[in-house]
């Protein structure tokens, strides 16, 4: 098993729709956790942090589900300019480590 | 404004040669990394450093190696340069965290080398 799993979409969606990802990750005693947005060709570039229960930025909002080891990002009202892959990273208190995802991709379309 | 810069952007090489990949930060940050990224697969780590003077392997660290010149600047080279490392190759650098070594700390990436080999 993958210590960080996402599923690889792509999510086709229109224009103001509201659309979820999860994520989900292996070792149960992580801390922390980042999504990222990475568009095509370029360097990831950091969304958010989730250091707690869950993390809310504008249209934006990241939540934590200890229980069940996965956190979402939630994206409500999609424009155009979302279109990107979503990478998932957790830190690995287990190796001390952060793991990324492969990526989730997202496509808004009008 | 810089943030993460990397040189070069783009490089073709062929089997066997050499080359060095440049990284500099002007954030203050303590920790820096070198990642390559492959397509269906997430970031990998080659190697990293905590802090000035002192270096680590990552998770995919053979055929690389590194060095940090000072706090600025981390430099990861190919000594003899295989197919399997055509990549795109990131930088990052971040604060260290609390958590040890490997910072738990958000991190900052330049905008990548694409690297390919023949």
């Amino acid at each position: 098993r993958k210590e960080v799993e996402q599923d690889p979409g792509p999510f086709n969606v229109p224009e103001g729709a509201t659309v979820a990802f999860n994520c989900t990750y292996s070792n149960s005693a992580s801390q922390s956790f980042f999504w990222y947005r990475q568009d095509c060709r370029k360097e990831p570039k950091l969304l958010m942090s989730v250091y707690s229960s869950g993390n809310e930025d504008g249209r934006f909002t990241a939540q934590l589900n200890r229980a069940s080891q996965y956190i979402s990002l939630l994206i409500r009202d999609s424009k155009l300019s979302d279109s990107a892959t979503y990478l998932c990273v957790v830190f690995m208190e287990y190796g001390n480590k952060l793991v990324f995802g492969a990526g989730t991709i997202l496509r808004v379309k009008s | 404004n810089a943030g993460v810069t990397q040189t070069p952007k783009f490089q073709v090489l062929k089997t066997g040669q050499s080359m060095t990949l440049q990284c500099a930060q002007d954030m203050n940050h303590n920790s820096m990394y070198w990642y390559r990224q492959d397509p269906g697969m997430g970031l990998r780590l080659i190697y990293y450093s905590a802090s000035e003077g002192t270096t680590d392997k990552g998770e995919v660290p053979n055929g690389y190696n590194v060095s940090r010149l000072n706090k600025r600047e981390f430099s990861l080279r190919l000594e003899s340069a295989a197919p399997s490392q055509t990549s795109v190759y990131f930088c990052a650098s971040s604060y260290r965290g609390d958590r040890g070594l490997h910072s738990n700390q958000p991190q900052h990436f330049g905008d990548g080398t694409r690297l390919s080999i023949l």
